[in-house]
């Protein structure tokens, strides 16, 4: 079955450390998406890819940072410049005018 | 002001009910809608896309855009308990793939 793998499922973070989180898709999509989504915020965008090797800053991408090496994976790094990480993260990807298809996300707690 | 605005809820309806989520927004040149359904923990998922104004039903669901008002509405007809969750709506213009999403309506269907 085609979808949108997101791993871990949670996620623990000292402070000062920096992590990943993995989004990998079989879709075949060129675009793909990164978003924050906190309690009665809503979904902000972080960073968003439309081809591989490309990728622009969305509106909250301070102390994130992403790579965009090959269609199928776009990995997201959360810095220690991000003061305050604790969220749920969810990656998405679409084909050109669709609608998106959402991983299930991965919870991040700073600890 | 943010771009799309969503009530946050919750909004409590008796199984059967008839269940109206709006959004509205600001941006003039938004042309596609959707509506997305997420389960608590877990990615959003696609409900509905319409394009422009005028209405589009889906089984139990249907979705309604006023342009003139700019003004969009999800109706679920014989709601369920499984009908609880926070629904979405996003929107986007012609050119482009970045959708903006509105902050979510939490629903509560009570058997």
């Amino acid at each position: 079955d085609g979808g949108i793998t997101q791993s871990p499922k949670y996620l623990f973070r000292k402070e000062g450390q920096n992590v990943t989180l993995s989004c990998e898709q079989n879709l075949n999509h060129d675009a793909m998406y990164w978003y924050r989504q906190d309690p009665g915020q809503g979904l902000r965008l972080i960073y968003y890819s439309q081809i591989v090797n490309d990728f622009q800053k969305g509106d909250i991408a301070e102390g994130y940072s992403v790579s965009r090496e090959k269609k199928e994976s776009f990995p997201l790094t959360v810095t220690s410049a991000q003061k305050n990480p604790t969220a749920f993260y969810l990656c998405a990807s679409s084909i050109p005018g669709g609608g998106y298809t959402f991983g299930s996300g991965t919870r991040l707690t700073v600890v | 002001q943010k771009e799309v605005e969503q009530d946050p809820g919750p909004l409590s309806v008796p199984e059967g009910a008839i269940v109206s989520l709006n959004c509205t927004y600001s941006n003039s040149a938004f042309q596609y809608f959707m509506w997305y359904r997420q389960y608590s923990r877990k990615g959003p998922e696609l409900l509905m896309y319409t394009y422009s104004s005028g209405n589009k039903e889906d089984g139990r669901f249907t979705a309604q855009v006023d342009k003139s008002s700019k003004y969009i509405s999800l109706f679920i007809r014989d709601s369920q308990p499984s009908d609880s969750a926070t629904y979405l709506c996003a929107m986007r213009v012609a050119a482009g793939n970045k959708l903006t999403f509105g902050g979510g309506t939490r629903v509560l269907v009570k058997p």
